[in-house]
């Protein structure tokens, strides 16, 4: 199985950056994958990581250490939609994945 | 239809009754997957399949049944519902299942 951690909530100012952490603990890695989930609706795919180092999309950034079993998502440029929440996951050796509880960004003028 | 949609998309349900949740996509994706999710819980998977024909058990998989009798559709069955299944229920495909999943938009369910 997997075991999946992140931050439950962060706050951050508009304009600003915020770094949300995930570590893992797993019996098989085969990718890592950010989604972006606003309050009621369905998570959105964001990133994706299967080897280490940094993956840049626009002013989403994901970043890999599989010897640490560590991720993060680095949001740029905050601006008020990028409230949401913000899970972490991570696929098997079966493609399956698992997910953490996610982290709750808030986006403050 | 565009991508993948849900049916209901909130209901509630006395214990005891049986209920299925429908997921349809129009994507052609071989690979789809149920997701529950709860407060403080995150996103658990139920069942998923990697191809029609074929299905697996996912993490929480006790108490639901699925089958892909083809590619588009993914029924979920609650053969009893318990309180326990009250939950937000998402269906999920993805092209192959090494690619992204794209998720619809979730069923809301209240098991009184």
């Amino acid at each position: 199985g997997q075991n999946i951690d992140q931050p439950t909530e962060m706050t951050a100012t508009e304009g600003a950056i915020v770094q949300i952490n995930c570590t893992y603990q797993t019996s098989g890695f085969n990718g890592l994958f950010w989604y972006q989930q606003h309050a009621g609706e369905a998570p959105t795919f964001l990133s994706y990581n299967v080897l280490d180092g940094l993956e840049e999309k626009g002013r989403f950034s994901s970043f890999l250490s599989r010897s640490k079993g560590y991720s993060y998502l680095l949001l740029k440029e905050l601006q008020m939609k990028d409230s949401a929440s913000y899970l972490c996951a991570v696929r098997d050796g079966d493609y399956k994945l698992s997910f953490g509880a996610g982290t709750t960004v808030t986006v403050r003028a | 239809i565009a991508g993948i949609t849900q049916a209901p998309t909130s209901q509630i349900l006395a214990a005891g009754r049986r209920m299925t949740l429908r997921c349809t996509q129009d994507m052609r994706h071989n690979a789809m997957y149920w997701y529950r999710q709860d407060l403080g819980l995150g996103l658990r998977l139920i069942h998923y399949s990697n191809t029609a024909g074929t299905t697996g058990k996912g993490e929480v998989p006790d108490g639901y049944s699925v089958s892909r009798a083809n590619t588009d559709d993914f029924p979920l069955t609650l053969a009893s519902a318990v309180p326990s299944q009250t939950s937000v229920y998402f269906c999920a495909s993805s092209s192959r299942p090494n690619n992204e999943q794209f998720f619809g938009p979730g069923t809301r369910l209240t098991v009184l």
